[in-house]
């Protein structure tokens, strides 16, 4: 089983729709767990981070579901602007090792 | 504050040729990554350092050599380009807790030829 997975997508949506990617991880010890956005030709930037309670910032929310070892990302009301490709990042492993990057899930808004 | 920066931003070289590309950051963190990005492929980690005068290997670390001499600088090297290095290549930095956010500078495309 591979680290952290995604789904490669890609994910073609209308604008105003809602979409959801989801991510899987290996391992049921890991900590901490992020979303990063890449748009195209740029370097990856924090999204969000995702707490076990789950959390909310405007449009986006996350989840996490430590039983099934998966993370979520919910966007709501698309934007021609949310296009890009969206990594899913653990810390796989305890103490201050690497984050461990998804390949990402790419998403495109179409007008 | 100009976060985290790469130079040089593109280059091609000949196979068999050698290069160094830098990596700075002006946040005082401690941590630094090297990543290289392939279609595909997704960010793959390359040597990364915990700290001024030490480096460790990541998952891809063949045919690349690293050095942090100082703590704000990273610098990888190629000492024998290959086409299959052709990619492109991110640096990271992050303070010293692993679950804080890491920050990417703008990368660096490398064509070998």
């Amino acid at each position: 089983r591979k680290e952290v997975e995604q789904d490669p997508g890609p994910f073609n949506v209308p604008e105003g729709a809602t979409v959801a990617f989801n991510c899987t991880y290996s391992n049921s010890a890991s900590q901490s767990f992020f979303w990063y956005r890449q748009d195209c030709r740029k370097e990856p930037k924090l999204l969000m981070s995702v707490y076990s309670s789950g959390n909310e910032d405007g449009r986006f929310t996350a989840q996490l579901n430590r039983a099934s070892q998966y993370i979520s990302l919910l966007i709501r009301d698309s934007k021609l602007s949310d296009s890009a490709t969206y990594l899913c990042v653990v810390n796989i492993y305890s103490g201050n090792t690497p984050l461990v990057f998804g390949k990402g899930t790419r998403l495109s808004v179409i007008a | 504050n100009a976060g985290v920066t790469q130079t040089p931003k593109f280059r091609v070289l000949k196979t068999g040729q050698s290069m160094t590309l830098l990596c700075a950051q002006d946040m005082n963190h401690e941590y630094m990554y090297w990543y290289r990005q392939d279609p595909g492929m997704g960010l793959r980690l390359i040597h990364y350092s915990v700290g001024e005068g030490t480096t460790a290997k990541g998952e891809v670390p063949d045919g690349y050599n690293v050095s942090r001499l100082k703590k704000q600088n990273f610098l990888l090297g190629l000492e024998s380009a290959a086409p299959s290095q052709t990619s492109v290549y991110f640096c990271a930095s992050t303070r010293r807790d692993s679950g804080s956010e890491q920050y990417f500078g703008p990368g660096t495309r490398l064509t070998v030829t």
